[in-house]
């Protein structure tokens, strides 16, 4: 089974409004982390945002917030006022175990395109 | 944020040669370090993980004998592609996180490996 799933391949939003990717994960540990990262074209990868298992509040970093549903295992990325810079692709990914031994594992991503 | 970055950021080879790829971390200690591929519009598969002055671990189905990594020190990790073919042709993407505490993992902007 896929342990990050992320149903969009690609999204079109208007500039200055809000979008959501949706992100489902799979576990079985307690503690974990999702994350969101933004690739442009160039190919670097541009952390957006963090959601830690036992975090009770939904994260935000300015423009992004992550509607983290635990009971759903869902961890949407929500980008508001929408820029056309936004435009790119959009990775989630979980972190599960610990220490040395914890590693990512990503989603196939969405490509959102920002359109005036 | 911390700074990773990757060396050479293209490289074009004839088939049968070797091509090393480095890793720095150039703001703080890397004591883990990971390397992905990524093919066109796909995910980031993670290759291997390595730690500081240890052997590296490889994913299921990556070859260890083709995909050499040294982590001699914890700013440095190095990816040898050995006797590189057309197949190995990607985007080789390395990261970096700090055991210190923090929850980002930092990623390089990248290495596009083209084998002729």
């Amino acid at each position: 089974a896929q342990k990050i799933t992320q149903t969009q391949p690609g999204m079109f939003v208007q500039e200055k409004e809000a979008v959501t990717l949706d992100c489902t994960y799979d576990t079985s540990d307690q503690s974990y982390g999702l994350f969101w990262y933004k690739q442009p074209s160039s190919g670097e990868m541009i952390f957006l945002i963090y959601q830690g298992s036992y975090d009770e509040q939904n994260a935000t970093e300015g423009r992004y917030s992550l509607n983290f549903q635990k009971a759903r295992k869902s961890a949407n990325l929500v980008i508001s006022a929408s820029q056309l810079g936004d435009s790119a692709m959009y990775f989630c990914a979980m972190r599960e175990g610990r220490g040395t031994a914890s590693k990512l594992t990503f989603g196939t991503g969405t490509r959102l395109q920002v359109t005036l | 944020g911390a700074v990773v970055s990757q060396h050479p950021s293209r490289v074009i080879c004839k088939s049968g040669t070797s091509v090393k790829i480095e890793c720095r971390s150039l703001d703080f200690q890397a004591t883990t370090m990971f390397w992905y591929r990524q093919f066109p519009k796909k995910s980031l598969m993670l290759m291997a993980t390595s730690n500081e002055g240890s052997k590296a671990t490889y994913e299921q189905g990556v070859e260890k004998d083709k995909f050499l990594i040294n982590h001699a020190s914890l700013t440095l990790s190095t990816l040898t592609v050995t006797s590189a073919h057309p197949e190995d042709s990607s985007f080789y993407i390395c990261s970096a996180r700090d055991m210190a505490g923090h929850n980002e993992q930092f990623f390089g902007p990248g290495t596009r490996l083209t084998v002729l």
